[in-house]
């Protein structure tokens, strides 16, 4: 079992829909997470932070975490061609020596 | 805030050279910083994880005399790809944290390409 685990998709919305971005991760002390958008071609880029339970709203973008449950989910409201992108979930925990650990991503295609 | 500047943005060189790229955080003091390889159409790949002051430490398989690490302040981290070889070209990312809790803020990435 990965330690982050992300629906490799694609998935695929289109233009004005939800998009719902899921995220599992498997270390129990985790205490910060993260969501990333990674343009083909181009280095990841910080949408999200989010450090305790519920949820948490940034303009279109909402964070919703479930410490219990060990999932962290991304919702993209209103979604446009331009969030076209692959998301990337990063989980960090006291456990692991400082690093983050990654998912493998999940690829979005918003169609018009 | 929180900016992260890396260069060169590409670069394209013999076998046998050398090549150092630089990475940098302009608006704050990073504690820790990471480098990170790409290849296309796959996930990031941490190299090493970098503390101010101290030696890099090298995930497994990455050769640490191949990818020099230095980290000699708290805004400048550098990767020296050691006598390249056209099998290191790839997409060399940075990034940078202020504190362990804290998200990595990325560069915007090396292109390397050894012929």
């Amino acid at each position: 079992q990965k330690e982050v685990e992300q629906n490799s998709g694609p998935l695929s919305v289109p233009e004005g829909a939800i998009a719902s971005l899921n995220c599992t991760y498997s270390d129990r002390v985790s205490q910060s997470f993260f969501w990333y958008r990674q343009y083909s071609g181009k280095s990841p880029e910080l949408i999200m932070s989010i450090y305790s339970n519920g949820d948490k709203e940034d303009g279109r973008f909402t964070a919703q975490l479930n410490k219990a449950s060990q999932y962290v989910s991304l919702l993209i409201r209103d979604s446009q061609p331009s969030d076209s992108a692959t998301y990337l979930c990063a989980v960090n925990a006291p456990t692991n020596a400082g690093k983050s650990t990654f998912g493998d991503g999940t690829t979005l295609t918003v169609k018009p | 805030g929180a900016v992260v500047s890396q260069h060169p943005s590409w670069v394209i060189c013999k076998s046998g050279t050398s090549v150092k790229i630089e990475c940098r955080s302009l608006d704050f003091q990073a504690t820790t910083m990471f480098w990170y390889r790409q290849f296309p159409k796959q996930s990031l790949m941490l190299m090493a994880t970098s503390n101010e002051g101290s030696k890099a430490t090298y995930e497994q398989g990455v050769e640490k005399d191949k990818f020099l690490i230095n980290h000699a302040s708290l805004t400048l981290s550098t990767l020296t790809v050691t006598s390249a070889h056209p099998e290191d070209s790839s997409f060399y990312i940075c990034s940078a944290r202020e504190h362990s809790n804290q998200p990595q803020h990325f560069g915007d990435g090396t292109r390397l390409s050894i012929l």
